[in-house]
């Protein structure tokens, strides 16, 4: 069956220290995935997406196909930064759409 | 443009009865997906609904249903409500199946 696993629950990092959120899948086809935050008090909004391959608030992510995995990275984190992070699968094993999320990573930047 | 707006914000009911929440998506997004949001469970996808057919449903009992209408907005219903059933309820719209989806602020429940 389709997985998106974030193994960190919790991660915290210092302001201008490099950040890495972790995101490992399973799943038998090819995939699409995504990159969604929340921060506090708002609604979920998506960040990035794996076939865009852009960078947004200087956050990047690349697919690993051989490591199945979707790490989302920034080189230098930012006291606005602080979020919940879930990185979520676009397709089931039926390739039928719809978004399977991890667990979310809770992403503290400390000033 | 308006974003995805989910009424009400706040319910409160009691066990056994049933409860219909509503969607509306961004104007011109076809696809509207629904999902529950628990602190045990995480997010999890509940169905899913593109120019008024059902095309997914996640793995919730017969007690979840939603429909949608010709305008793309989008009701969901979840009958003889339990208590595990207290969860944020979140809409979410994309112009195609699949795409970068759009959330609304979410439906919290509350089941008594």
């Amino acid at each position: 069956a389709q997985r998106v696993t974030q193994p960190e629950k919790l991660l915290s990092v210092f302001k201008g220290a490099p950040v890495e959120l972790k995101c490992n899948y399973s799943y038998s086809g090819s995939p699409e995935l995504f990159w969604y935050v929340q921060y506090s008090r708002q609604r979920l909004q998506l960040l990035l997406r794996h076939i865009s391959r852009e960078s947004i608030k200087g956050f990047t992510a690349d697919l690993n196909k051989g490591e199945t995995s979707f790490h989302l990275k920034k080189p230098f984190a930012q006291e606005e930064d602080s979020a919940m992070y879930y990185c979520a699968l676009g397709k089931d094993q039926t390739g039928a759409n719809n978004l399977f999320f991890g667990t979310g990573t809770r992403l503290t930047v400390i000033p | 443009k308006a974003g995805v707006t989910q009424t009400p914000r706040y319910l409160i009911k009691t066990r056994g009865q049933q409860v219909t929440l509503s969607c509306s998506p961004i104007s011109g997004h076809r696809s509207v997906s629904w999902y529950q949001q628990t602190p045990g469970q995480g997010l999890q996808f509940l169905f899913e609904y593109f120019s008024e057919t059902q095309r997914n449903k996640g793995n919730f009992p017969g007690r979840f249903s939603g429909r949608q209408f010709s305008n793309s907005r989008s009701e969901m219903n979840v009958s003889t409500l339990e208590l595990g059933d207290s969860a944020l309820y979140l809409c979410a719209s994309s112009f195609r199946q699949g795409g970068g989806y759009t959330f609304g602020s979410g439906t919290r429940l509350t089941v008594v």
